[in-house]
């Protein structure tokens, strides 16, 4: 257990609807990463939060759009959904002192029918 | 541009056999290393990290992997695979000009035959 926790663990949805996953991180870090893993373009970064601040940006579709929280919770938010976006999303974080190091979350399964 | 690259997507060996999986990196700096496993239905688990010294980092559950620079290389080792190391294996480095995102291979699926 990396101490991230991810939820829902499942996530089942139709075309054009919205979602919200959620992602705790580790107690300490201020840094919450998003990654995307599907079978055609195998695990991608998404978007860096660092308490609070956008850091980085990946391949992130516009119809996408993250934010962390001052209790440095993360949400990514999918709306528009394609089937293209089925997929594994993780949440991973790191802290401040051993930035270099990212730990991962169980991730999120979403299936779009 | 950056990139990571596994040659073997899926690789076969028995138990108690020796294991090695490949990995190779294309990064203009010193590059940060990173082997994770993940077992079906799992997340990302750490195995092992380079970040510099000992070109030779031990890991967990036995694993080691070897830098070799001029190779642009980071092979991951085992001497003896046990069943329960069947899973597949990411090697990743990391892009630390790039607000520190991991740039993944495809992986590597291992199955251990009895």
């Amino acid at each position: 257990d990396s101490g991230v926790t991810q939820t829902p663990k499942h996530l089942i949805t139709a075309t054009g609807q919205r979602v919200t996953l959620r992602c705790s991180p580790r107690s300490g870090d201020l840094s919450v990463y998003w990654y995307q893993q599907s079978l055609d373009q195998g695990l991608q970064f998404l978007i860096q939060y660092y308490n609070g601040e956008e850091r980085a940006k990946g391949n992130i579709l516009e119809r996408f759009s993250a934010q962390q929280f001052p209790d440095l919770h993360s949400e990514l938010n999918l709306s528009s959904l394609e089937l293209g976006d089925s997929a594994l999303y993780f949440c991973a974080s790191s802290s401040p002192t051993r930035s270099d190091t990212q730990y991962f979350g169980p991730g999120t399964r979403l299936t779009v029918l | 541009a950056q990139s990571v690259t596994q040659p073997d997507i899926h690789i076969t060996v028995s138990e108690g056999a020796s294991l090695e999986l490949r990995c190779n990196y294309s990064y203009g700096a010193t590059p940060y290393l990173f082997w994770y496993v993940q077992s079906p239905g799992q997340g990302l688990q750490l195995l092992l990290k380079y970040f510099s010294g000992d070109t030779l980092v031990q890991g967990i559950k036995g694993f080691e992997a070897e830098f070799k620079r001029s190779q642009s290389s980071f092979n991951l080792r085992k001497p003896s695979v046990h069943w329960s190391d069947a899973a597949e294996y990411f090697c990743a480095v990391g892009a630390y000009n790039q607000g520190g995102k991991l740039i993944f291979g495809q992986g590597t699926e291992l199955s251990v035959k009895p």
